[in-house]
């Protein structure tokens, strides 16, 4: 069973489009994070969330918005897409906000602006 | 959080054990030492932390130099599914509001046949 998934793998779009993907993660965990790994591979935190409240919110800007219908849910959310947000974006979970559990990545989500 | 340094590149023959180094000389009592890696266009996976005794599980083996301002993972008989780029991150645990992690850039391990 797949523990954090994502969808779509792929998405490729038009600049100023909006679209959303899927964060899901059957493990039990308390909160989720998106992770934004840019052409150069480092891999920034964007946000997180713990029991449908946002903790973490990086210079992220505000055409990104995270959504968590329930726990097991961050769907990322992004408006008037631009060329700079090709990337791949990867949701993770933890078992909770504080403390030292290791996080579970998700496999990825690669999107293309054109 | 405490900066992390690591060389950019490693190989490994396998079947040999792959000893990465980080150096986090900045580091301060109330960080944990983390490891991650990520094998290409995956996600990244979590291998190993610790504070300041050595750790060791099913994956790997930690070692933290008594001063902690180094350690080392060791990865004892490398496969070829090892090859990826390996993360060491530094960061304080239980701190309030955040487990956010801070990737560098991290040591691309090549295990070679």
């Amino acid at each position: 069973d797949t523990a954090v998934s994502q969808t779509p793998k792929y998405l490729v779009t038009q600049m100023g489009n909006d679209k959303s993907i899927k964060c899901e993660q059957n493990l039990g965990h308390d909160t989720m994070y998106w992770y934004k790994q840019d052409s150069k591979k480092f891999l920034k935190i964007m946000f997180s969330y713990n029991n449908k409240e946002l903790i973490i919110n990086e210079t992220v800007p505000n055409r990104f918005s995270p959504k968590s219908p329930d726990k097991a849910h961050l769907n990322l959310h992004i408006n008037s897409l631009e060329l700079g947000d090709s990337a791949v974006y990867f949701c993770a979970s933890s078992p909770s906000r504080t403390g030292y559990n290791e996080q579970f990545f998700g496999p990825g989500t690669r999107l293309t602006v054109l | 959080d405490a900066k992390t340094t690591q060389p950019p590149s490693m190989d490994c023959a396998e079947g040999r054990a792959a000893n990465l180094p980080c150096n986090h000389s900045t580091i301060s009592g109330n960080e944990y030492v983390y490891w991650y890696r990520q094998i290409h266009s995956q996600g990244p996976q979590y291998i190993i932390h610790g504070l300041k005794n050595n750790e060791t599980n099913e994956m790997a083996s930690l070692i933290i130099t008594e001063d902690r301002k180094s350690s080392t993972l060791i990865l004892p008989h490398a496969t070829l599914r090892d090859t990826a780029v390996y993360y060491c991150i530094v960061r304080v645990a239980f701190r309030s509001g955040a487990n956010n992690l801070f990737f560098g850039t991290g040591t691309r391990l090549t295990v070679i046949p």
